[in-house]
């Protein structure tokens, strides 16, 4: 069964500090993965796509990282901002026009 | 110059009644969606529609049905609502260029059901 599965499920950091969000997928074939990030009373906001061959992807203190191998990917956030507490959501594509399969995601509160 | 807007964000309603909510996109988009996230913040798609045709239709009941007047509206009615439809209803909408497309999502509409 095609899942996608992220950790942790909430963390509350400083501002200021860094941190890494994780996702474990078992979607096969893979086509693509997202992230997103959901501010709260919002909708959803693209960070990042990955194909298959990248390996690694930046958005401004955003990067994540694809491990096609392991169907592993990280969302590192460098010098954590206030602005930064949200949902992250970590989205998978299948091949074939397949539909998206989303984690349940990752609640980041940072705090001053 | 919104890119996706919903109407309207806030929908309170009582059990049995038959509501819809509307979807914009001025993005020139060819593909469009409707998610649907519960109290626990898990998005889960409903619909999607590629030209004004249903390409996805997950397991929702019938009581939801999608209407495509044209590629940049897709609107959701509900029939007969219950409890268990409160939640919050996204539309998004992509481009849906394989390898490279991203969804691009509405604000949300709140619905309570009473």
């Amino acid at each position: 069964k095609n899942q996608v599965e992220q950790s942790p499920q909430s963390l509350i950091i400083l501002e200021g500090k860094n941190c890494t969000l994780q996702c474990n997928y078992t979607v096969s074939p893979f086509s693509n993965l997202r992230w997103y990030k959901q501010d709260t009373g919002r909708g959803p906001v693209s960070l990042t796509i990955m194909t298959f061959s990248e390996n690694t992807k930046s958005n401004g203190r955003y990067t994540a990282t694809l491990d096609a191998d392991t169907k592993q990917s990280s969302l590192h956030i460098t010098a954590s901002q206030l602005s930064d507490s949200a949902s992250y959501i970590c989205v998978v594509r299948g091949q074939a026009g397949t539909a998206l399969i989303f984690g349940k995601g990752t609640t980041l509160s940072v705090s001053s | 110059d919104t890119a996706v807007s919903q109407t309207p964000k806030y929908l309170v309603t009582q059990m049995g009644n038959d509501k819809s909510i509307k979807c914009e996109q001025n993005l020139g988009h060819d593909t469009m969606y409707w998610y649907k996230q519960d109290s626990k913040k898990f998005l889960k798609i409903m619909f999607s529609y590629n030209n004004k045709e249903l390409i996805i239709n997950e397991t929702v009941p019938n009581r939801f049905s999608p209407k495509s007047p044209d590629k940049a509206h897709l609107n959701l009615h509900i029939n007969s609502l219950e409890l268990g439809d409160s939640a919050v209803y996204f539309c998004a909408s992509s481009q849906d260029r394989p390898q490279v497309e991203t969804q691009y999502f509405g604000p949300g509409t709140r619905l309570l059901v009473l």
